[in-house]
């Protein structure tokens, strides 16, 4: 499965829209991008993926370059509760195969 | 979205016994789950692959005599922790496949003591 880049850290406003990026230089063509958050002590949760078209749900929108070699998660309104971290992952298509999980991105929502 | 449970939330136990985790997809089938386990501050890691009806799949370094999964039906998978000690104290997280996205249970945290 490709790798994948994100920063392990980032602060944003309450309120505000939070842009996480992450790199996936070398991910494949039948690989999608994959977001899931981890709130403290919890199970990861599904957000939202994609595979080349811009994706948004009722959590987040999710932005692929055409090259696919990155995209960016945003969530359009940060509250104190999305503060988790957020792993972006990629993967071939069928769900049955594993999820390898890197380091996130740890978000820090502040008010 | 898709419904996994686990059980216990959380087990302490002594040094040298067993302990049983059992996860469940609760509105749907899966022949396929997945076990991980994170320590404090650090990102999960895939222990083991259940397949339903045929043997786990192990990742490399985990040791499969020492974590038990068994797939006894399509919607329950459970990973027995045998003779456990101090240092497999960790979280265990299972996952399930539903359609095209997996879906995590609440994780159980294992205490040993």
């Amino acid at each position: 499965d490709a790798k994948t880049t994100q920063p392990p850290s980032m602060d944003c406003a309450e309120g505000r829209a939070a842009n996480l990026p992450c790199n996936h230089s070398t991910i494949s063509g039948n690989e999608y991008v994959y977001w899931y958050r981890q709130i403290h002590s919890q199970g990861p949760q599904y957000i939202i993926h994609g595979l080349k078209n811009n994706e948004t749900n009722e959590m987040a929108s999710l932005i692929i370059t055409e090259d696919r070699k990155s995209s960016t998660l945003i969530l359009p309104h940060a509250t104190l509760r999305d503060t988790a971290v957020y792993y972006c992952i990629v993967r071939p298509e069928a769900a049955g195969n594993k999820l390898t999980f890197g380091g996130g991105t740890r978000v820090l929502v502040k008010p | 979205g898709a419904v996994v449970s686990q059980h216990p939330s959380r087990v302490i136990c002594k040094s040298g016994t067993s302990v049983k985790i059992e996860c469940r997809s609760l509105d749907f089938q899966a022949t396929t789950m997945f076990w991980y386990r994170q320590f404090p501050k650090q990102s999960l890691m895939l222990m083991a692959t259940s397949n339903e009806g045929s043997k786990a799949t192990y990742e490399q370094g985990v040791e499969k005599d020492k974590f038990l999964i068994n797939h006894a039906s399509l919607t329950l998978s459970t990973l027995t922790v045998t003779s456990a000690h101090p240092e497999d104290s960790s979280f265990y997280i299972c996952s399930a496949p539903n359609w095209e996205t997996q879906y995590f249970g609440p994780g159980t945290r294992l205490l040993v003591l």
